[in-house]
């Protein structure tokens, strides 16, 4: 079935950083890729997400660009602020006909001023 | 009004109580779910309801009892919890309920069971 792994956390930048956390996944076909985010006492909020290979999701500066070849979709910013630290995760969905998401483990971000 | 409301924020019960959370949308979903998430982890699908029909148990105890009264409304029931329940409950929305679609999540409750 489909799968994501995420690298591990956590990543500690100081303000205007270049981000970036890698994602990878392992799926039949070509399924739609996410990154939600989660502020801290907060639910998930969609991030960015792309449809078909090659697709380039972008919100709040955020960008992710999806890679067949390397089944990779990582999530980059060329200048992160403090109010970016939350915890941020790669998502797909599940194999089996349903609205099921398959998360990454999630990859905590703490940028300092 | 891209938003999902839940009640309460907090909760804190003991294990022989019964108390239920509640979640709500007005962007006219027909798809609603209900989330577990543990600390420092990602969350964990309980179960769906579609066009207010339970779709999906992900296997869940029976001391979780979820309710769907409209399509705007979703409760969860909680009796006779284990402190190993404690967590964030998450609701989250779709339109459909079809693959793939973009999921609109609650502020989650958080509950702690003594």
């Amino acid at each position: 079935g489909n799968s994501v792994t995420q690298m591990e956390g956590p990543v500690t930048l100081s303000e205007e950083a270049f981000l970036t956390i890698n994602c990878t996944y392992t799926a039949t076909g070509y399924p739609s890729l996410f990154w939600y985010v989660q502020y801290p006492g907060e639910g998930l909020q969609l991030l960015l997400k792309a449809t078909k290979a090659d697709d380039k999701g972008s919100n709040k500066g955020f960008e992710a660009t999806y890679r067949k070849e390397t089944t990779s979709f990582h999530l980059e910013k060329g200048s992160v602020q403090v109010s970016d630290s939350a915890v941020y995760f790669c998502a797909l969905p599940f194999s089996g006909g349903y609205n099921k998401l398959i998360f990454g483990a999630g990859t905590r971000l703490a940028v300092h001023p | 009004d891209t938003e999902v409301t839940q009640t309460p924020k907090h909760l804190v019960m003991g294990m022989t109580n019964k108390k239920s959370l509640k979640c709500e949308q007005h962007m006219g979903h027909r798809a609603m779910y209900w989330y577990k998430q543990k600390a420092k982890k990602p969350p964990e699908l309980m179960f769906v309801y579609s066009y207010e029909k339970l779709s999906i148990n992900e296997s869940v105890p029976s001391r979780f009892s979820p309710e769907c009264p409209n399509s705007s409304l979703l409760n969860l029931h909680l009796h006779a919890l284990q402190p190993e329940d404690s967590a964030l409950y998450l609701c989250a929305s779709s339109p459909t309920g079809g693959s793939p679609e973009t999921q609109y999540f609650g502020p989650g409750t958080r509950l702690l069971v003594l």
